[in-house]
């Protein structure tokens, strides 16, 4: 069971690099979301979807853009990556039931330099 | 906008010393709470969890949290810290209905020194 996976672990991109960011859940959620976790900052929302074909933004999206193509996997794409977007960007998924048992998921992290 | 706060930034503690990291956060209307720990290279793990009921929750690794309603904080609490303890501890917050997405605290470091 493989829960949230995400690709690549880390990677080091150039000023005006483009790159996409994968994340896929075989949980069968509905909810997914992308977090960047910068010092002392905790998590930050970027942007999430509540559902295949949707996207919503969240608290810090600037420079970022999503797609949610296929239920399992959302992606996360920077155009043109500014070293200000060095982070460690960490997707997670939850599930749409209300109540108990609706805890987020959350993959492995991914660590983005750009230098 | 839901916000949470957590005071203690960066605790150091020894070995067999009993633990609380203060959370409080802002919102309106009903929420679930959350303690995340982040040992240190590692993705996020769900340490304890407030739903409804109880409002003395317990956890893995003998944490436990109380809710406190009326002062808006989730305090996480732990008798005795083992060296092992050592790792980033952050609160969060989601609404009960409407958007699903945590709310984040800024993290506690915590470093338990043998």
């Amino acid at each position: 069971n493989a829960g949230v996976t995400q690709t690549p672990k880390f990677r080091v991109l150039k000023t005006g690099q483009s790159m996409t960011l994968l994340c896929a859940q075989d949980m069968n959620h509905e909810y997914m979301y992308w977090y960047r976790q910068d010092p002392g900052m905790g998590l930050r929302l970027i942007h999430y979807s509540v559902g295949e074909g949707t996207t919503a933004k969240g608290e810090v999206p600037d420079g970022y853009n999503v797609s949610r193509l296929k239920k399992q996997n959302f992606l996360l794409g920077l155009e043109s990556a500014a070293p200000s977007q060095t982070s460690v960007y960490f997707c997670a998924s939850s599930p749409l039931r209300t109540g108990e048992n609706t805890e987020a998921f959350f993959g492995q992290g991914t660590r983005l330099t750009v230098v | 906008a839901q916000s949470v706060s957590q005071h203690n930034h960066h605790v150091i503690l020894s070995e067999a010393a009993s633990l609380e990291l203060g959370c409080n956060y802002s919102y309106g209307g009903t929420v679930n709470l959350f303690w995340y720990v982040q040992y240190p290279g590692q993705h996020l793990q769900l340490l304890l969890k407030y739903f409804s009921g109880d409002p003395l929750v317990k956890g893995i690794k003998g944490f436990e949290a109380e809710f406190i309603k009326s002062k808006f904080s989730f305090n996480l609490r732990k008798p005795s810290v083992q060296w092992s303890d050592t790792a980033e501890y952050f609160c969060a917050v989601n609404e009960k209905t409407g958007r699903r997405a945590l709310t984040f605290g800024s993290g506690t470091r915590l470093q338990v020194q043998p």
